[in-house]
């Protein structure tokens, strides 16, 4: 059986802070993608990132970074410079490679940046 | 691209009632989902569709629900009879089958009282 555990349940900080949301994954595939959604308050879902799991490079985009550690099972994401529009939950989820797409989610991570 | 397009956006119903989820897919995605969230439970899968074929129904609750894909461009979540437990977000979301990355609807907020 799959499952995503995201520790952290709510976190603030206060604007322009750095913030690190943690993920960390349990899986027997081999094979399987990892993912980072967010859920802003007008609550729709919106895809961040995927990642396979062959693929252990960290990646960045703009203010966002990923840190993707098989050997910890962790996918963790960093908000550098935090802004308060980056106000949201934060979901990381795990699907497996062979064949289909469903996605085990975690229990999400809310952020609060505060002004 | 529209999206994925859920409708209605909110339901309020009454216990007992049928009710009907709306959901159509990005054009060209070929696997569909149909998730639920609750404060209880998260973010949980009910079914999947692959090529408007069923696949693992085995996260839908009861049979009160129902769900069909009678085309690649529609699909149906059914409720009956509605209980207030069943008061949570529902979310479609669609995929291009392997390609890892689902893309979700704005949700329908449904509401039994």
């Amino acid at each position: 059986a799959q499952k995503v555990t995201q520790a952290q349940t709510e976190i603030s900080v206060v604007e322009k802070e750095d913030v690190t949301l943690d993920c960390v994954y349990e899986t027997r595939d081999t094979t399987y993608y990892l993912f980072w959604y967010k859920q802003p308050p007008s609550g729709e879902l919106v895809f961040l990132i995927r990642r396979n799991s062959f693929d252990e490079q960290n990646e960045i985009s703009g203010r966002y970074s990923w840190n993707f550690q098989k050997s910890t099972s962790s996918f963790n994401f960093t908000i550098t410079a935090s802004q308060v529009v980056d106000s949201a939950v934060y979901f990381c989820a795990l699907s497996s490679a062979f064949g289909n797409e469903k996605l085990t989610f975690g229990t999400g991570t809310r952020l609060t940046i505060i002004p | 691209d529209a999206g994925v397009i859920q409708s209605p956006r909110h339901e309020v119903t009454e216990m007992g009632q049928e009710v009907t989820l709306r959901c159509k897919p990005i054009s060209g995605h070929n696997s569909l989902f149909w998730y639920r969230q609750t404060m209880m439970r998260g973010l949980e899968l009910l079914i999947y569709f692959n090529n408007n074929v069923p696949i693992d129904d085995s996260g839908m609750p009861e049979d009160r629900f129902s769900a069909k894909m009678p085309n690649a461009s529609f699909s149906t979540l059914k409720i009956q009879p509605s209980e207030p437990r069943d008061s949570a977000v529902y979310f479609c979301a669609s995929s291009r089958r392997d390609s890892g990355e689902a893309f979700f609807g704005q949700g329908t907020r449904l509401t039994v009282v």
